[in-house]
């Protein structure tokens, strides 16, 4: 778990901005994925990358965007199209075939 | 794609008495079940997993059956302790297919002692 990095812990975000989420690992994983929690609610996928400069749509993935320029980066971006974005987003990371998914700290968005 | 269903929502128990929270899944191609213990404000942490090669796993007090034919899964806590209050989350993915992991949505367990 101490191998993936998350920042900001806590973010405010105005309505209109856009604002980018960090996750950086050291784990030389190649699958990366972003979760969003709500309150009471479980995880649900926003995006997940296999590959450096691939990756995939989850269930929930309007209003957001990522890249994957570097292997052991992960950054989402939550557009002002996402407009409810206040929750918990949680960074993930595997080795591509199975094995433990591992977890970053995560990061609080609240709008203000 | 994958859909999880988790049950119950909530669940309270004695100190000492057995929990058991249920999962089913909808893709017969998922053959990883890992199961995760979230503490409020915190990260998901791993408690025990399960590959569809094997029925059963068992971890001291914690256990999880898995029955492909039926595709569902189940973990059994036994001798609850206060420390096991949490919510828990069941998850589902095919490796191979380079799915992602897709959660339930959880159920939160809460033991008074």
């Amino acid at each position: 778990d101490g191998g993936i990095t998350q920042s900001p812990k806590y973010l405010f975000r105005k309505e209109g901005q856009n604002v980018t989420l960090s996750c950086e690992q050291n784990l030389n994983h190649d699958a990366m994925y972003w979760y969003r929690q709500d309150p009471g609610q479980g995880l649900r996928l926003i995006y997940y990358s296999q590959i450096v400069n691939d990756f995939q749509k989850g269930d929930i993935a309007e209003g957001y965007s990522v890249s994957r320029e570097k292997k052991e980066s992960f950054p989402l971006t939550v557009t002002s199209a996402q407009k409810n974005p206040t929750a918990f987003y949680l960074c993930a990371s595997t080795v591509t075939g199975g094995n433990t998914i591992y977890f970053g700290e995560g990061s609080w968005l609240t709008v203000v | 794609g994958e859909n999880v269903e988790q049950h119950p929502s909530t669940l309270s128990v004695q100190e000492g008495d057995s929990a058991v929270i249920k999962c089913t899944y909808s893709d017969s191609a998922s053959n990883y079940f890992p199961w995760y213990k979230q503490e409020l404000g915190k990260r998901p942490q791993l408690i025990i997993d399960i590959r569809s090669n094997v029925g059963e796993k068992k971890d001291q007090r914690i256990a999880v059956t898995l029955n492909k034919t039926a595709k569902h899964f189940s973990l059994h806590i036994t001798e609850t302790q206060p420390e096991d209050s949490a919510v828990y989350f069941c998850a589902a993915t095919s490796w191979q297919a380079g799915t992602a992991l897709i959660f339930g949505k959880g159920t939160t367990l809460s033991v008074s002692s």
